[in-house]
């Protein structure tokens, strides 16, 4: 079964960092780009960064670049998101998902997802 | 950035009905369309990929259509299980990645 389990959400104050996880399990992992999407409550989603299967391509969101960071162990089938300078604004629930393989060629549509993990910053 | 519009926002419908979704690009995205259903608390769910490619495992009344700046979903017979709301995103131009803003398909 495809799965993807994220984890490491919790309660940080302003300022403080975080750092997400996302194990991956019954895909080929390192064949496939992966990324981070958030949806704060009672909103829409906004995609947050996206890395291609060997890393070699990395991306942010405007809103998070400069205070966040992807990156992926593929030994590992693992993806984290190292969250730092933590604002209000970052509160939401924070999915990973797979992008998509077709031949050679990766896509940056959502399959799988994970359950989400929920990030609240707040005093 | 690519703007996506969706509309409407939300809406009221029966079981049985067919219902439509339009979602529109701020510029050309050719068929780089996809479609996903998220129910409450929930992760979304991937329904259309390529603007009309249906995928795996999702029921034959879902449909999609349209290219370069205008696309639509349809729900040919609406089921109780199809209320939920629903996202559009185009992956044709990044950074950024960008959705609509969501249309809610509520029971009238």
């Amino acid at each position: 079964e495809v799965q993807l389990v994220e984890s490491g959400g919790g309660l940080v104050k302003p300022g403080g960092s975080l750092r997400l996880s996302c194990a991956a399990s019954g895909f080929t992992f390192s064949s496939y780009s992966m990324n981070w999407v958030r949806q704060a409550p009672g909103k829409g989603l906004e995609w947050v960064s996206s890395i291609s299967s060997s890393s070699s391509y990395i991306y942010y969101a405007d809103s998070v670049k400069g205070r966040f960071t992807i990156s992926r162990d593929n030994a590992k089938n693992s993806l984290y998101l190292q969250m730092n300078s933590l604002r209000a604004e970052d509160t939401a629930v924070y999915y990973c998902a797979s992008g998509a393989r077709v031949w050679a060629a990766e896509y940056n549509w959502f399959d799988p997802w994970g359950q989400g993990t929920l990030v609240t910053v707040s005093s | 950035a690519i703007r996506m519009t969706q509309s409407p926002s939300s809406f009221s419908a029966s079981t049985g009905d067919r219902v439509t979704i339009t979602c529109r690009a701020s510029q050309g995205i050719s068929s780089y369309l996809a479609w996903y259903q998220q129910k409450p608390g929930k992760a979304p769910k991937l329904l259309i990929y390529a603007a009309s490619t249906l995928q795996s495992g999702v029921p034959s009344r879902f449909s999609g259509s349209g290219s370069g700046t205008d696309f639509t979903l349809t729900i040919s017979c609406l089921q109780s299980e199809d209320f939920a709301t629903y996202y559009c995103q185009q992956y044709y131009s990044y950074p950024p990645l960008t959705f609509g803003g969501g249309t809610k398909v509520e029971i009238k």
